[in-house]
């Protein structure tokens, strides 16, 4: 089945330092790669996204490059933000079905101080 | 625009208690509609899907059913909660048949069973 590994954390950064959270997928066929951020307290919300392989999703200065030959898909910020503290999740959804199915990562909990 | 309203934002309930959330999409018709619980260290696991009125798909064997009466609602239940029934839970709603097949999520609803 398919299954979504993401660095765990908690990851700690000063403001203004680089940001990864690594991300690979084991799928069948071509799925679609999606990152999402939950604030404190608050829902999901889609940061960015890659529908095939070499896509490049960026959002809020962030990017992610869907690479097939290597099953991954982190997410990079160059500079990172007191307000980019948040939870990441990374997660895919299969090529086949018709009821779209999201498969999550466990997420990565981000604390950047100031 | 569409939103997604869940209620209640928080609940602590007893074990053995009964539970119901309920999940409302505005400005959709005909969404697929997701339960998701977020436990603590484990993620976000998908619990069921709909792809219509009536029509429920269990993702995990557990505790838990799902019901969809009307085309916009959809609610989680239980006959009795368990310890392990805390969470967050996240209803997402997606519509059919667009190519960017992006979920959105509700606010969610934080369950503490004591």
């Amino acid at each position: 089945g398919n299954s979504v590994t993401q660095m765990e954390g908690p990851v700690t950064l000063s403001e203004e330092a680089f940001l990864t959270i690594n991300c690979t997928y084991t799928a069948t066929g071509y799925p679609s790669l999606f990152w999402y951020v939950q604030y404190p307290g608050e829902g999901l919300q889609l940061l960015l996204k890659a529908t095939k392989a070499d896509d490049k999703g960026s959002n809020k200065g962030f990017e992610a490059t869907y690479r097939k030959e290597t099953t991954s898909f982190h997410l990079e910020k160059g500079s990172v933000q007191v307000s980019d503290s948040a939870v990441y999740f990374c997660a895919l959804r299969d090529s086949g079905g018709s009821n779209y199915k999201l498969t999550f990562g466990k997420g990565t909990l981000l604390t950047v101080n100031p | 625009s569409q939103t997604i309203h869940q209620w209640p934002a928080t609940l602590v309930q007893p074990v053995g208690s009964p539970l119901s959330l309920e999940c409302t999409v505005e400005g959709t018709s005909n969404p697929n509609l997701y339960w998701y619980r977020q436990a603590a260290g484990r993620g976000l696991q998908l619990l069921f899907y709909s792809v219509g009125i009536g029509q429920i798909s269990s993702e995990v064997p557990q505790n838990l059913s799902a019901s969809r009466p009307q085309d916009r609602q959809f609610i989680l239940s239980s006959k009795k909660l368990l310890l392990s029934d805390s969470g967050f839970y996240l209803c997402a709603w997606r519509v059919k048949g667009l190519g960017t097949n992006e979920q959105f999520f509700g606010p969610g609803t934080r369950l503490t069973v004591l």
